[in-house]
């Protein structure tokens, strides 16, 4: 079956540096991914849908200067959470739906730490 | 999408039906349920969904209700390993470019 892949699995950085997280759909082409944040005890709050070929939609509250998306190709979107703080701490999810598809397939996930 | 309301946990012993309640009253006649879960530090995996008619698949079996305001999750012979978070979700789209909006879920336990 379809599989997304998020690298990597777990990140530990410094306050001030940034971090790239990568998501990958393995055997199908996704035009669209979601990208997810959840913090410890809480749901999935959904950041931003990434496009290939265009600009990510941010959701509200969401800084797209912070969280910058690059949807390079039909195969690979990235996240990349800029000048990282603690706060920023967190479980990143993404999702990428086969088009046509009736479910959505999601990444392992990303547990970022910033120290 | 519509608002659903689940219950916060439940409690299932293992090899009995776990039922998962789901309220969604608000639901619209082009709204479609999707049930999905979440086990620990994991990404969400799809379980089943429906519009009208109860659907059966080999992970669960979903029951709507006439009126579509609710709808019942069922997980016949529950595990150990069926131990999630279980999400409920209301969507107008069956096509998955459509984003999930996750609402709380149902923290199920599954105890020997």
């Amino acid at each position: 079956g379809a599989v997304v892949s998020q690298h990597p699995s777990w990140v530990i950085c410094k306050s001030g540096t940034s971090v790239k997280i990568e998501c990958r759909s393995l055997d199908f082409q996704a035009t669209t991914m979601f990208w997810y944040r959840q913090f410890p005890k809480q749901s999935l709050m959904l950041m931003a849908t990434s496009n290939e070929g265009s600009k990510a939609t941010y959701e509200q509250g969401v800084e797209k200067d912070k969280f910058l998306i690059n949807h390079a190709s039909l195969t690979l979107s990235t996240l990349t959470v800029t000048s990282a703080h603690p706060e920023d701490s967190s479980f990143y999810i993404c999702s990428a739906p086969r088009t046509g598809g009736v479910e959505a397939f999601f990444g392992q996930g990303t547990r970022l730490t910033v120290v | 999408d519509a608002k659903t309301t689940q219950p916060p946990s439940m409690d299932c012993a293992e090899g009995r039906a776990a039922n998962l309640p789901c309220n969604h009253s608000t639901i619209s006649g082009n709204e479609y349920v999707y049930w999905y879960r979440q086990i620990h530090s994991q990404g969400p995996q799809y379980i089943i969904h429906g519009l009208k008619n109860n659907e059966t698949n080999e992970m669960a079996s979903l029951i709507i209700t006439e009126d579509r305001k609710s709808s019942t999750l069922i997980l016949p012979h529950a595990t150990l390993r069926d131990t999630a978070v279980y999400y409920c979700i209301v969507r107008v789209a069956t096509y998955n470019t459509d984003k999930l909006i996750f609402g709380t879920g149902t923290r199920l336990q599954v105890f020997p």
